[in-house]
């Protein structure tokens, strides 16, 4: 019954090689996020998206994209990982934002080779 | 800028004594403050949230505008509250996104 899934639980990929990581939600909640954490680190927003609109954080390297195709998918891509980039990624969503709770997914363990 | 500081990575204490985990934020308006926390081997979930009032599993946290903090607190530990919590704040927008301290992790021995 886990409302927001991420897929892989872990995934493996080699410097520069491009990588992508998914989120689905049934929740039919109208913003999805993106958090990047890395080892011993605060959650930290990449991006999100409030229905079709994209929000990017000032600080996101551009080397991250992000695509939401429809309601229920979120996609981050990683055009072309390095080291720095190894960390966990958390997807959540909320229903219309606001000061609601986040729902989180159980997140994909990156590792960069 | 806005920040949310832990400043304990690891707070051990034994079964029935308080707990008091510190959380302060730095933030130029009227913040939302949210404790979530992160059971072992689960998910990130919401403790709660300080315009709720609330107690939830016994912790309750109070917003003190004056000292810029929002500490958790519960008056007996129990074994299973060792956990990962996070306190986070969010930002007057309708976006939702949070700003999360580093966490802080609760061990309750027996």
């Amino acid at each position: 019954d886990a409302m927001v899934i991420q897929n892989p639980r872990y995934q493996v990929t080699q410097f520069g090689k491009p990588v992508t990581l998914s989120c689905s939600q049934t929740l039919n909640h109208n913003v999805m996020y993106w958090y990047q954490q890395k080892s011993s680190q605060a959650p930290k927003l990449l991006f999100h998206y409030y229905d079709k609109d994209f929000n990017n954080e000032a600080d996101t390297p551009d080397n991250f994209q992000s695509r939401r195709p429809n309601t229920s998918f979120c996609f981050l891509d990683i055009r072309s990982p390095g080291l720095g980039d190894a960390a966990m990624y958390l997807c959540a969503t909320s229903r219309s934002g606001g000061n609601e709770k986040l729902f989180f997914g159980s997140g994909t363990q990156l590792s960069v080779l | 800028a806005q920040r949310v500081t832990q400043p304990e990575k690891l707070l051990s204490v034994f079964k029935g004594a308080p707990v008091e985990l510190k959380c302060n934020y730095s933030y130029s308006g009227s913040p939302e403050l949210f404790w979530y926390v992160q059971y072992s081997r689960q998910r990130l979930q919401l403790l709660l949230r300080h315009i709720s009032r609330e107690s939830i599993k016994g912790f309750t946290a109070d917003l003190n505008k004056g000292e810029t903090s929002f500490h958790l607190k519960k008056p007996f530990a129990q074994e299973e509250d060792s956990a990962m919590y996070y306190c986070a704040l969010s930002e007057k927008s309708n976006t939702g996104k949070l700003i999360f301290g580093q966490g802080t992790t609760l061990q309750v021995k027996p």
